[in-house]
Formats: structure tokens, sequence, C-alpha cells
């Protein structure tokens, strides 16, 4: 079955160091697409970053990078020199191959950046 | 710049009440959506709009009726609401095709609903 894992419910990290939070995915599909979403304590959903299967480079997004290793199904998201607005929830999400229509998300990892 | 727009943004029923939660876009996006989020869960698909005229069941669809209204408006009806539907409901829109995997979802704000 598709699914998206996120072992981590909660992440520490301190202000202005680097955090990699974890993301495994589950599809028999050649090609997806994998996708990271912030929600604050707002409660809006923010659209990170992007990743094809078929990209050969890691996307990166400004302070934002994905590290995809196709081979170990693995799309972690590293966030470098964290800032305290980065405190919020995150969610890796999945677009299965020939599901456009069905975004599949994992459970979310809480991230806490702290001064 | 609006984006997706979706009304109200808290409701309380009580069981058997019926509601609709209203959502608008206005970014020309062919496809819309309805999720429902909770704790622990992530975000579940309850309805899908892959283009106006047409709506498909997601992951969780039991206790909920949809309408696309027209390309921008896609609306999410209770008909009968129960304590297990309490949850926080997203819409969203985005520009999927059958075969397109870069269109990431753009939410709205989200409904937190309460059903007592």
């Amino acid at each position: 079955a598709q699914k998206i894992t996120q072992t981590q419910p909660g992440m520490f990290v301190q202000e202005k160091e680097a955090v990699t939070l974890d993301c495994t995915y589950d599809t028999s599909d050649q090609s997806y697409g994998l996708f990271w979403y912030k929600q604050p304590s707002s409660g809006e959903m923010i659209f990170l970053i992007y990743q094809g299967s078929y990209d050969e480079q890691n996307a990166t997004e400004g302070r934002y990078s994905l590290n995809f290793q196709k081979a170990r199904k693995s799309a972690n998201l590293v966030i470098s020199a964290s800032q305290l607005g980065d405190s919020a929830m995150y969610f890796c999400a999945m677009i299965p191959g020939g599901g456009g229509f069905k975004t599949i998300f994992g459970a979310g990892t809480r991230l806490f950046v702290k001064a | 710049n609006a984006g997706v727009t979706q009304t109200p943004k808290f409701q309380v029923l009580k069981t058997g009440q019926s509601m609709t939660l209203q959502c608008a876009q206005d970014m020309n996006h062919n496809s819309m959506y309805w999720y429902r989020q909770d704790p622990g869960m992530g975000l579940r698909l309850i309805y899908y709009s892959a283009s106006e005229g047409t709506t498909d069941k997601g992951e969780v669809p039991n206790g909920y009726n949809v309408s696309r209204l027209n390309k921008r408006e896609f609306s999410l009806r209770l008909e009968s609401a129960a304590p297990s539907q309490t949850s926080v409901y997203f819409c969203a829109s985005s520009d999927h095709g059958t075969f397109l995997y870069n269109s990431p979802l753009h939410f709205g704000n989200g409904t937190r609903l309460t059903v007592t």
C-alpha cells in the first residue's frame, strides 16, 4: 500500500543550527512526486518544496533542501540555519503514480526551535 | 491575492445537525479537494473534484457529500453530523492532472468543526 511514514513526532533544534526531518515513502510506482508542507501554529498549510521521482538533483528552496534517496525511498527535509519562525508542524506528502489527485500525507513532525 | 477561501472558520454542531462548508479559489485551478486533519493522522482526503462537473471519493468519504458548483467553488456538506466528524477541515486546489506529479496543493485556512 502507498504510504508516507514520519517517525519523529517531535524534534528540538537550537536556533541557527540545521535540522533534518525524516520521511520515508512506500510506492511501487516509477513516477511520483514528493512534497513538504509547513503548518504553523496559526493553522494554515504552506507548500515548501517539491521533488520529482526522476529528478537527479536534490531540490532546494532557500533554506530548505530535500535529501532524496530513491533506492532507500526516503525524502528527508533539511532546514539550514533554523529560525524561531520555523517552529511548526511539517508534513511529508506524495502524489503516487497514476493518482494525480490523491496526495497522501504523513502524520507530521512537530519542530521546536529553541532560542 | 485571496487564493483559497473557506468559510466558516469555526463551527459547533450538535449531533444530527447539518451544515455546509464553503470553499472558493481564484487561481483558475481545475482541481479542488476537501481534507480533514486529525491529531496523529496527518491529512486524509474526503472528496475531490478533478475538474468542473466531476467529483470522486477519497479515503474517508462516509458521512459527507460534495458539490462542485462551478470552476471556482467546491462545497462540503455534512447531512447528519456525528462526534467522529469533529476535526479541522481544509479545502485545497491545484493544477493536478492525471499524469501531473509536480503541482502542490494550495490550501484554505481551515475550518475547526466540533460536534457535540
